[in-house]
């Protein structure tokens, strides 16, 4: 268990709506990832963190941001939800031995966003 | 074709039998592969990492084959609480992890 805690857990609300997840951590990990996966596809990087304000896109990115003002917090936004948003949606943590980060990834419970 | 590919499933088969996933790759300069585990509706878990020398943890064995860029899952004497989705995973050199769609098991009574 690698303390990540995802909110809300479950979703749904009408296309034009902003949206904002939350994925917690309780490990100090400076790494921090947001997924999306849909049938037929494997899992996709929206956005990650490389710490304190540092974050970078990923494949899927388009529709998403991200911040995070906190070691422990990653937020991701869908400004004007979409139903090709309606998804669901991982947060992950990579640990890190020293300042190298180790090659293993840690998930959220994830949250289930439907977009009406 | 995709970053990473897997045996399109689902597989379905009797308790006790031996069941072998494969996955491709197509970025030479991976470094890293694993497997996940992910059950309905639940988020995916590290199964094991796959090392050169092919690795060994239970009843499940990883293969590595670095010139033909490909990866294997052996699951032997299969159990019901097997069922899941198998992810491959792989992580290029200086980039973020690719995973594969999965690969669906169902072990049956």
């Amino acid at each position: 268990d690698a303390g990540i805690t995802q909110s809300p857990r479950h979703k749904v609300t009408e296309t034009g709506t902003p949206v904002t997840l939350r994925c917690h951590q309780t490990e100090n990990h400076r790494y921090m990832y947001w997924y999306r996966q849909d049938p037929g596809h494997g899992l996709r990087l929206i956005h990650y963190s490389y710490g304190v304000k540092d974050t970078d896109k990923g494949e899927v990115s388009d529709g998403y941001s991200v911040s995070r003002s906190k070691t422990e917090d990653f937020l991701l936004t869908l400004e004007s939800a979409t139903s090709s948003q309606t998804s669901v949606y991982f947060c992950a943590i990579s640990v890190v031995a020293g300042n190298r980060r180790v090659d293993e990834q840690f998930f959220g419970p994830g949250t289930r966003l439907t977009v009406l | 074709r995709k970053e990473v590919e897997q045996d399109p499933g689902p597989f379905n088969v009797p308790e006790g039998a031996t069941v072998a996933f494969n996955c491709t790759y197509s970025n030479s300069a991976s470094q890293s592969f694993f497997w996940y585990r992910q059950d309905c509706r639940k988020e995916p878990k590290l199964l094991m990492s796959v090392y050169s020398s092919g690795n060994e943890d239970g009843r499940f064995t990883a293969q590595l084959n670095r010139a033909s860029q490909y990866i294997s899952l052996l699951i032997r004497d299969s159990k019901l609480s097997d069922s899941a989705t198998y992810l491959c995973v792989v992580l290029p050199y200086g980039q973020n992890f690719v995973f594969g769609p999965g690969t669906r098991l169902s072990v049956l009574p």
